[in-house]
């Protein structure tokens, strides 16, 4: 089945700096990631997304970028805002027709932007 | 307000005691499904559904029984819970029957066995 691997698994940074999470997956079939921000107490929440027919997607300051051959995907969040601060999960989903509605998720990533 | 709701929030239970996890949504979604969330291992799934009577395992099944039996509820069902079931739960459900597209989480069940 698919393995996803998310580093790294805590990242500090200061306030109006960039920060960069990646993901690589195993499984070359698999066409659909997404990242999920969690705050605390909460479920988590779609921030942005991406599919295999493409190589990058940016939402104001949150960009996707993938590389379907060395199987990786980043989630960059650029002028980081003491808000970003929350875990950060990517996940990556495979078209089997027996496996059709699974998705795997990466460990997270505990962000804090420090003020 | 479109939501993903489970109860309950909190429980503390003893090991063997059958408990349900209830999880409703009010959007009409296709699919739905279960995960527990343990320090260090991420969103593991458990199970999931792609429409009325339809569910399949996922990575971690064992202990676990769901249900479908109708669209907007999912329940989970611990039939002789255990302490290696201490975990926080989240149900999700997405428009789409495949699970492509924005999974919607509820806020989570913190549960644990002694």
């Amino acid at each position: 089945g698919e393995n996803v691997e998310q580093h790294p698994s805590t990242l500090s940074v200061q306030e109006g700096d960039s920060a960069v999470i990646k993901c690589t997956y195993s499984d070359s079939a698999s066409n659909y990631f997404p990242w999920y921000k969690q705050e605390l107490g909460k479920g988590s929440q779609l921030i942005i997304d991406i599919r295999s027919n493409v190589g990058e997607k940016k939402d104001q300051r949150i960009a996707v970028t993938l590389n379907k051959t060395a199987k990786h995907f980043s989630l960059h969040i650029t002028e980081t805002q003491p808000e970003d601060s929350a875990v950060y999960f990517c996940a990556a989903r495979t078209p089997y027709n027996t496996n059709a509605g699974k998705s795997t998720f990466g460990d997270g990533t505990t962000l804090t932007v420090k003020p | 307000e479109a939501q993903v709701t489970q109860n309950p929030r909190y429980l503390i239970t003893v090991t063997g005691k059958k408990l349900t996890v209830t999880c409703s949504q009010n959007m009409n979604h296709e699919y739905m499904s279960w995960y527990r969330q343990d320090p260090g291992l991420g969103l593991r799934q458990i199970y999931y559904s792609m429409n009325v009577e339809v569910t399949d395992k996922g990575d971690v099944p064992e202990g676990y029984k769901v249900s479908r039996k109708e669209k907007r509820n999912f329940p989970l069902i611990l039939e002789s819970p255990s302490p290696n079931q201490t975990s926080l739960y989240f149900c999700a459900s997405s428009l789409s029957g495949t699970g492509i597209g924005e999974l919607f989480f509820g806020e989570g069940s913190r549960l644990t066995v002694l």
